[in-house]
Parts: structure tokens; C-alpha cells; sequence
């Protein structure tokens, strides 16, 4: 079984401060760990991903991820937010390889203040 | 390379009718899921296709059904609708499970349907 939980609903940030957005996650296997982004009335797009190399995870826009086995996490982090950031964000949990069902967070909306 | 492809984007039915939505994948994945996104429940998956068989399935009453095609495109249905159907549903293709699949998955930007 596994589960995924975002540990704030809304983050309000300004232009230009750091970003956090928190993930927990609960594996029974080593998992696979993504942060997807969805602006307004968008699909999903994929922002980063841990698959058991690099703990510290590098994806687009600035973003960033580090995997802590320790303490179950996945948070993500931009060290500067721009206006455009602005969406909703999902913290997903999948098992390698095979056929699996993704566990979704609740999603984290980010808002940034000029 | 081309997205995924939802079709219709926006449609409006009424209760007790039912709507098909249709979803074509990138092209070389054959693998095809579905997802409903409501503001109440978040992100729900609803089921999986791959090679035209359904893999996996989420807790969804049988009013909700899916297929795929040879060509990997995949269709889902909703018989009978009611309220609480209203969603944007949203479809997503990957690579064959295995073969270096990290599970990634490419989300289409979905079909929000509103039941009235």
C-alpha cells in the first residue's frame, strides 16, 4: 500500500522568496516520486522525478526536489518564485517499473504576490 | 512529438444521459489511464488500458467504463449521469511498464464535463 500527503493546502509567497511545498509519502516498495504542476484548466505536467538515483533531483523552471528516505519526503523548493508559478501542485507516488496505480496528494496551490 | 490529445474539451449534459470521451496518446505509448479531478476528492484514478486489455481499475460504480483500441487510443464512457459526475477528466499515456518506464506519466489538458 502507499499514500501520499501534502502537508499544506495553500503556500502564499512573494515574487522572489523561496518556495516549499511539503510531500510525505508511505511505500511499501521503493518508490518512484514525482511533482507534477497544473495550471488553470490544464493537464499536468511533469516538473520532477526521483526513480532511486540522485537523492537531490533537479527538474524545470528552477525546481528542485531532494528524496529523504529517513524521514519519508519529497518537499519541493524554488529558491525564487516568479508571478508565473502560480498553480496547483501534486506530490505522486508510483512504484518502479510494472504496472501500478498512481496515488495522488491532494495538491498544494501556490499563490505568489507581486 | 504530439501530446495527448483530448477530445471534446468542454461539454454539458444533463442527468440520466450519458457522454463517451475520447483520448489519444503519445504516439509509441500504448499504455493509457484516467482520472477524475473534482475540488472535493482531488485526483482519482479511474482505470488503466494497456494493448486493449484493462489492467487496473479504481473504485468506481460500473456506470464508468473504458476501452482501447489497437491503435492505442482509448475512449471512456459515463451511462447515466448525475450531478456529482461533474469533472474534469483527465487522460494520460506512458511507455510499456518495464523496458526503463520510470512511471511517468503524460496528462493530457482533459475534458471538463458539467452535468446539470
Amino acid at each position: 500500500a502507499q499514500s501520499v500527503t501534502q502537508l499544506d493546502s495553500h503556500v502564499s509567497v512573494s515574487e522572489g522568496t523561496p518556495v516549499l511545498l511539503r510531500c510525505n509519502y508511505s511505500s511499501s516498495y521503493s518508490p518512484s516520486l514525482f511533482w507534477y504542476v497544473q495550471h488553470p484548466n490544464k493537464g499536468l505536467q511533469l516538473l520532477l522525478k526521483y526513480t532511486s538515483a540522485a537523492t537531490l533531483v533537479k527538474g524545470i523552471n528552477g525546481f528542485e526536489a531532494e528524496f529523504k528516505k529517513s524521514e519519508t519526503s519529497f518537499h519541493l523548493t524554488k529558491p525564487s518564485a516568479h508571478m508565473s508559478d502560480a498553480a496547483e501542485y501534486f506530490c505522486v507516488v508510483g512504484a518502479s517499473g510494472g504496472s501500478y496505480i498512481p496515488t495522488f496528494g491532494r495538491g498544494t496551490s501556490l499563490i505568489v504576490h507581486p | 512529438k504530439a501530446g495527448v490529445t483530448q477530445t471534446p474539451r468542454y461539454l454539458i449534459k444533463t442527468r440520466g444521459q450519458q457522454v463517451t470521451l475520447s483520448c489519444s496518446p503519445i504516439s509509441g505509448h500504448r499504455s493509457v489511464s484516467w482520472y477524475q479531478q473534482t475540488p472535493g476528492q482531488g485526483l482519482q484514478f479511474l482505470f488503466e488500458y494497456f494493448s486493449e486489455t484493462q489492467r487496473n481499475k479504481g473504485n468506481f460504480p460500473g456506470r464508468f467504463s473504458g476501452r482501447q483500441f489497437s491503435n492505442s487510443r482509448s475512449e471512456m464512457n459515463v451511462s447515466t449521469l448525475e450531478l456529482g459526475d461533474s469533472a474534469l477528466y483527465l487522460c494520460a499515456s506512458s511507455l510499456q511498464p518495464g523496458q526503463g518506464n520510470t512511471g511517468e506519466l503524460f496528462f493530457g489538458e482533459g475534458s471538463r464535463l458539467t452535468v446539470l
